[in-house]
């Protein structure tokens, strides 16, 4: 069965540095998402991605984040100047469609500890 | 963007059906429901969907009335490794895939 890819598992990052997160999406997939878990709370949406531009952010995703699809395969989330408060699960996410229509997979995440 | 109400949590012993009922009031006629899991430390996983009266997989079963202003999610069952979140979302192609806080469901042995 085709899953969405995520590296690392797990990042140890000094606050103020910066990170890259990294997925493969399912390859004939055209929906891309990033989300965050904080450890004992809710999944909470970051951001949505399509023909290589972003189609909808929430109101976490501020300027230090960006995201990218640097070729046809990678889709990544950097988190520029990390802070304390970064520490999460960040999950990855892709879908062939858009909205909650669409079956969306979802990576096994990458754990971010800020230090 | 049709506001969802689940319970919290539920607890349940192994052997027994769930039935976890999320109330949707302000259902568009376009949305549909559907329901994912999450377990621990991993990503939440699309379990089922429907439109109206009955879907089921492998999975669940999915109980949706004709005003369709609620729906019951329907796990036969259910083991140790069901205990996960499940989440109640409702929608169309349109809505973003946005999650509540879902329902923490518990099986005891």
């Amino acid at each position: 069965e085709p899953e969405v890819t995520q590296t690392p598992s797990h990042q140890v990052t000094q606050m103020g540095q910066e990170v890259i997160l990294r997925c493969v999406p399912i390859s004939n997939h055209l929906y891309f998402y990033w989300y965050r878990q904080i450890l004992g709370q809710k999944v909470e949406f970051l951001v949505s991605f399509y023909n290589n531009e972003i189609s909808e952010k929430s109101e976490i995703f501020d300027d230090q984040f960006s995201v990218e699809r640097p070729d046809g395969s990678n889709f990544t989330l950097k988190i520029r100047s990390t802070k304390l408060e970064d520490s999460a699960m960040y999950f990855c996410a892709s879908s062939e469609a858009k909205g909650i229509r669409a079956e969306a997979f979802f990576g096994q995440g990458t754990r971010l500890t800020v230090v | 963007l049709a506001k969802t109400t689940q319970p919290i949590s539920m607890d349940s012993y192994e052997g027994q059906e769930v039935n976890i009922t999320c109330s949707h009031n302000n259902i568009a006629t376009n949305d549909y429901i559907t329901w994912y899991q999450q377990f621990p430390s991993q990503g939440p996983r699309f379990i089922i969907q429907g439109y109206k009266t009955k879907v089921t997989n492998e999975v669940a079963s999915l109980f949706i009335p004709a005003d369709r202003k609620s729906s019951t999610l329907s796990l036969p069952r259910v083991s140790l490794s069901d205990t996960a979140v499940y989440y109640c979302l409702v929608g169309d192609g349109n809505t973003p895939l946005v999650f509540g806080k879902g329902t923490r469901l518990s099986v005891i042995a």
